[in-house]
């Protein structure tokens, strides 16, 4: 099984600011099939990054994935303010399917 | 566009069986391609993949649930199921289905609870 160990846990910004998330696995993701995913209060997850750096439609162009292999990017180039959430990255190249464990960004 | 959307009971008693449905709009599960999913989350907590299943209906499980777990699929009816037995407040949570990795379903809330 994959392990995926997502850093900061919390991340503290302000709006405008840019924000860096990382996701690194225990062993080399298949296909670099590494997606990422938002969650706000109450809603499902929304997918944000598949294919580690193609970005799903209707996603704002802010949002940016990177990496390859075992690690992995998500970058969101100036925060708005919806963008405070908690941040998902999954593996789906090999089974069993795994997610890491959540990166919270905060308003500051 | 395909969406999907999580049906089944919201309360389900120790010991007795979770069942919920997955039904697919927009798109046929039986195009292919397409692995569809499970997935909970315990409240306030991180995200579990629970299993998949394709439309031939071969399916895999996470290894901690595989001995409690099932999925199968109904083409006729553009759905795919989750059982999950001999259930405990453990399993109480909200589940998702979806299709890998996209879109995912509103997510239904199961209460395991007498």
């Amino acid at each position: 099984e994959i392990v995926l160990t997502q850093s900061p846990g919390t991340l503290s910004l302000s709006p405008g600011e840019r924000a860096t998330l990382s996701c690194r696995a225990s062993q080399s993701v298949r296909f670099n099939f590494l997606a990422w995913y938002q969650q706000t209060p109450g809603q499902a997850p929304r997918l944000l990054i598949y294919g580690a750096s193609s970005r799903a439609t209707g996603i704002p162009d802010r949002f940016s994935g990177s990496g390859s292999g075992t690690d992995f990017t998500l970058t969101i180039s100036r925060l708005e303010p919806e963008d405070f959430a908690v941040y998902y990255c999954q593996q789906y190249g090999s089974s069993p399917r795994t997610f890491g464990q959540g990166t919270k960004v905060e308003s500051k | 566009q395909v969406q999907l959307q999580e049906s089944g009971p919201g309360l389900v008693k120790p010991s007795q069986t979770l069942s919920l449905t997955c039904t697919v709009s927009g798109g046929s599960i039986s195009s292919g391609g397409y692995y569809w999913t499970w997935i909970r989350q315990h409240p306030g907590k991180g995200l579990e993949w629970i299993g998949y299943i394709y439309y031939s209906g071969s399916a895999d499980y996470n290894p901690s649930l595989k001995s409690r777990v099932t999925l199968s699929v109904d083409t006729s009816k553009n759905q795919f199921s989750l059982k999950l037995t001999s259930v405990t407040a453990a399993d109480t949570a909200v589940y998702y289905c979806a299709r890998e990795p996209a879109p995912w379903g509103q997510g239904t809330l199961v209460t395991v609870s007498s």
